[in-house]
């Protein structure tokens, strides 16, 4: 079972190019959703689904774009990435009537 | 959803007992208490999480006052690798219900 797992784990970008994370769980779960966390914060939330063919914004969505084909896939889009987007993309999903959530490891963005 | 109030950072001796507390004075009747943590830069972890009675797993013990305005994870024997940020969140569980995230509090565990 492994859980959410995210790709890649490092990346960096020039400032203007267009890049896909990937998000894949095996669990299962309707509920999925993305973070990002910047040096000394929490982490914020971007965008988030409730099952597939259904996304919503979170706190902070400029610049990203999400879609749900499958209830195992989340990718989030950035468009045309900007300094301010480097920062660490955590993933996470949850059964919906399971209480816990499970993260992936991250993938740590840089934009020059 | 609730705001919680964290201190920013903890110490604690390895084996002894940390205990973090919280503040959450606006929950409302239907908001959970949830702990994760965040070890180094890796993904969150689940906790422990409850609503109102005191709640007890492998990894921790929450306590949670009367008035549930506060609450407390207690690491029983604090390891090296318990050292990491501890957030607390509160939210309901209808909807949605997302996990927002504050800056929580860095324990670290010295030998």
């Amino acid at each position: 079972n492994a859980g959410v797992t995210q790709t890649p784990k490092f990346q960096v970008l020039k400032t203007g190019q267009s890049m896909t994370l990937q998000c894949a769980q095996d669990m299962n779960h309707e509920y999925m959703s993305w973070y990002r966390q910047d040096p000394g914060m929490g982490l914020r939330l971007i965008h988030y689904s409730v099952g597939a063919g259904i996304t919503d914004q979170g706190e902070v969505p400029n610049g990203y774009n999400v879609s749900r084909s499958t209830t195992e896939d989340f990718p989030l889009r950035l468009l045309s990435a900007a300094p301010s987007q480097t920062s660490v993309y955590f993933c996470a999903s949850r059964g919906w009537f399971n209480t816990e959530a499970f993260f992936g490891q991250g993938t740590r963005l840089t934009v020059v | 959803d609730a705001k919680t109030t964290q201190p920013p950072s903890m110490d604690c001796a390895e084996g002894r007992a940390a205990n973090l507390p919280c503040n959450h004075s606006t929950i409302s009747g239907n908001e959970y208490v949830y702990w994760y943590r965040q070890i180094h830069s890796q993904g969150p972890q689940y906790i422990i999480h409850g609503l109102k009675n005191n709640e007890t797993n492998e990894m921790a013990s929450l306590i949670i006052t009367e008035d549930r305005k506060s609450s407390t994870l207690i690491l029983p024997h604090a390891t090296l690798r318990d050292t990491a940020v501890y957030y607390c969140i509160v939210r309901d569980q209808t909807g949605a219900n997302n996990l927002f995230f504050g800056t929580g509090t860095r324990l670290t565990v010295i030998p």
